[in-house]
């Protein structure tokens, strides 16, 4: 049973456009999300967190949106880049002493130029 | 800026044979993790150290599969014998560990791609 789930595989958008990837878990102990980027034959880079006590964090271009309600989250992309093409994975953590990260498929964005 | 050094890169192996991934996490992180990609799948976790412990090896296959991190530093991960689904991307991260705060995040290196053939 997938605890953390991308369901959309793809998504593709013009560059300077606005690219929203989704997120959602099923696990209510995870309390620490995380969002990492993966070029082909390169490991996953970390991009951006977001603790539960948070609804949103920004860091440049990037921000994400936790809505715990719903066990959802997005990462939000603005203005999109053709740099920013790759594999992103959602990540999701509990805050217990041995904690693992738990990922989704991973959704592959497209930035057209 | 400080990276987790993984090697070889490539490996392609005969099924049946032993093959063996090696794992240098950024210095100082006490908690290390061996991961398998599939492609078109998200990282899984195999196994996770704290310092030289195994503090998880559930999804560990260990009839075939081993780790260690004897001083609690560098890595190994060995399968033996390989078999044709353990094709995959093997990544190895680190990160400080609790005693440097629970939340903070895996840093990866760039993985050994396995195939068997």
């Amino acid at each position: 049973d997938q605890q953390v789930k991308q369901n959309s595989p793809s998504l593709s958008v013009q560059e300077g456009r606005i690219s929203i990837l989704n997120c959602d878990y099923t696990n209510s102990m995870f309390d620490y999300f995380l969002w990492y980027k993966k070029y082909p034959a390169e490991g996953p880079t970390f991009l951006i967190s977001i603790s539960s006590i948070k609804d949103k964090n920004e860091d440049g271009r990037f921000t994400v949106f936790l809505n715990k309600s719903a066990k959802h989250l997005s990462l939000h992309i603005v203005p999109s880049q053709p740099g920013d093409s790759a594999v992103y994975f959602c990540a999701a953590s509990d805050s217990g002493a041995n904690s693992k990260l738990t990922f989704g498929k991973g959704i592959t964005l497209s930035v057209r130029p | 800026e400080a990276e987790v050094a993984q090697s070889p890169r490539y490996k392609i192996t005969e099924k049946s044979q032993a093959v063996a991934f090696w794992c240098d996490p950024i210095s100082g992180h006490a908690t290390l993790y061996w991961y398998r990609q599939i492609l078109g799948q998200g990282p899984e976790l195999l196994v996770q150290f704290q310092d030289e412990s195994v503090v998880d090896d559930s999804q560990l296959p260990k009839d075939r599969f081993s780790a260690e991190r004897l001083k609690g530093v560098d890595s190994t991960l060995k399968i033996q014998p390989a078999e044709l689904g353990d094709s995959a991307m093997y990544l190895c991260a680190s990160s400080p560990g609790p005693s440097k705060g629970y939340n903070s995040p895996l840093h990866f290196g760039n993985g050994t791609r396995l195939t068997v053939t």
